[in-house]
């Protein structure tokens, strides 16, 4: 079945280092490849999104980047801060259903 | 505008019992999905109710059902339970079909299959 494989599980970066996080899918007709940030005992909310249309999309600390041919998007965030901490999912979608990585616990050190 | 809430938070249950969980979306808001977390298979689909109809559904066995209320709240049950239905039931809601959208999630109820 279709499937979108997260990497790494777990990321350990210094504090002001950055951290990159990629996913790849498999289904063809995904079109929408949102991120979500979970926190310890919280929900899990949207930090940034790109549409099939588009390369890259940026939004201050954290861009995100899609290559439609290889079936691989990734996560960047610079600059990293001690609240980045979290487990962080991908997610592809197509206009039926979604599919998520199984996440990246992100742990920043002082 | 309120968020996703969800109740109960917490539930604990024996093997064979079945429950029913509840969800309220974002005011406005016409999909709900729901979501089953568990630590080792992450976030998975179980299905997305749309104007009170099913629209999507994951691969989970016919005991999770659910169904959705013309104010847009859903309700998700889960019949003759298993020790591995332990897990946070998430729902998210979204103005439109989830597709291509932003999803809204609750804050999620922890079952606890004993």
């Amino acid at each position: 079945g279709e499937n979108v494989e997260q990497h790494p599980s777990t990321l350990s970066v210094q504090e002001g280092d950055s951290a990159v996080i990629k996913c790849t899918y498999s289904d063809s007709a995904s079109n929408y490849f949102p991120w979500y940030k979970q926190e310890l005992g919280k929900r899990p909310q949207l930090i940034i999104d790109i549409r099939s249309n588009v390369g890259e999309k940026k939004d201050q600390r954290i861009a995100v980047t899609l290559n439609k041919t290889a079936k691989h998007f990734s996560l960047h965030i610079t600059e990293t801060q001690p609240e980045d901490s979290a487990v962080y999912f991908c997610a592809a979608s197509t206009n039926d259903k979604i599919i998520f990585g199984k996440g990246t616990r992100l742990h920043i050190l002082p | 505008k309120a968020g996703v809430t969800q109740t109960p938070r917490y539930l604990i249950k024996t093997r064979g019992q079945q429950v029913t969980l509840s969800c309220s979306p974002i005011s406005g808001h016409r999909s709900v999905s729901w979501y089953q977390q568990t630590p080792g298979q992450g976030l998975q689909f179980l299905f997305e109710y749309f104007s009170e109809t099913q629209r999507n559904k994951g691969n989970f066995p016919g005991r999770f059902s659910g169904r959705q209320f013309s104010n847009s709240r859903s309700e998700m049950n889960v019949s003759t339970l298993e020790l591995g239905d332990s897990a946070l039931y998430l729902c998210a809601s979204s103005l439109w079909e989830m597709g291509g959208r932003e999803q809204f999630f609750g804050p999620g109820t922890r079952l606890t299959v004993l």
